[in-house]
């Protein structure tokens, strides 16, 4: 295992709702990236934090939004949930925010969006 | 465009043969690359990375993968294949200089039969 837990699990929303998922992130990091992955896709990120602050984002629209906590867990917040959003969504964590170091991953939420 | 190719959706081995799956990619300069398996239900488990060095790399279980900078490939080979290595792969760029933002390909998935 990894060290970088998720919750929930599993998540069953309708259209227009909003979500949060959060992530805690591997003892001694200070960065975390999320990523969606639709089913049969690799995954696709959405953005990153390091040190509380975004450090990068991928091709997702403003309703997607994060936080990164002084503890350096973080959560994902989804507003005006759409169908295309039902995906598994991964959180990983790396150290020292350096281009080199590892994202460990954890094992997803799985949102489903009716 | 930056983007990673896996070719093949799916790779069928038998047991105790050697096995081969298939990257390619399209980014600027000289990107850090990374093989990453998923089992189901699963998150994404880190096998190998390439930084800089020797083209042959050697990773977790076994694993390995050759990179080639004139053929812009980084393909995983194992000499031996197992039942238990039967999982979903993804190959992952990180482009110099773009923070931590993986890029991945599709996935391919390997079935190893007894």
């Amino acid at each position: 295992e990894t060290g970088v837990t998720q919750s929930p699990t599993h998540l069953i929303k309708t259209r227009g709702q909003q979500v949060t998922l959060r992530c805690s992130s591997q003892s001694g990091h200070n960065t975390v990236s999320w990523y969606q992955q639709a089913l049969g896709q690799g995954p696709q990120f959405i953005f990153q934090y390091y040190r509380e602050e975004e450090n990068g984002r991928g091709n997702f629209p403003p309703r997607f939004s994060g936080l990164q906590f002084p503890n350096y867990s973080s959560e994902l917040n989804v507003n005006a949930l759409e169908l295309d959003d039902s995906a598994l969504y991964l959180c990983a964590s790396s150290g020292q925010g350096g281009v080199k170091n590892i994202q460990y991953f954890g094992a997803g939420t799985r949102l489903s969006v009716l | 465009a930056q983007s990673v190719a896996q070719p093949e959706d799916q790779v069928n081995v038998a047991e105790g043969n050697p096995l081969t799956v298939k990257c390619t990619y399209s980014v600027s300069g000289n990107p850090y690359l990374f093989w990453y398996v998923q089992y189901p239900n699963r998150g994404l488990q880190f096998l190998l990375k390439y930084i800089t060095g020797d083209n042959l790399v050697k990773g977790s279980y076994g694993f390995e993968a050759e990179f080639n900078k004139s053929q812009t490939s980084f393909h995983l080979k194992k000499p031996s294949a197992l039942v238990s290595d039967s999982a979903l792969y993804f190959c992952a760029v990180r482009p110099y200089n773009q923070g931590g933002k993986l890029i991945f390909g599709q996935g391919t998935e390997l079935s190893v039969k007894p």
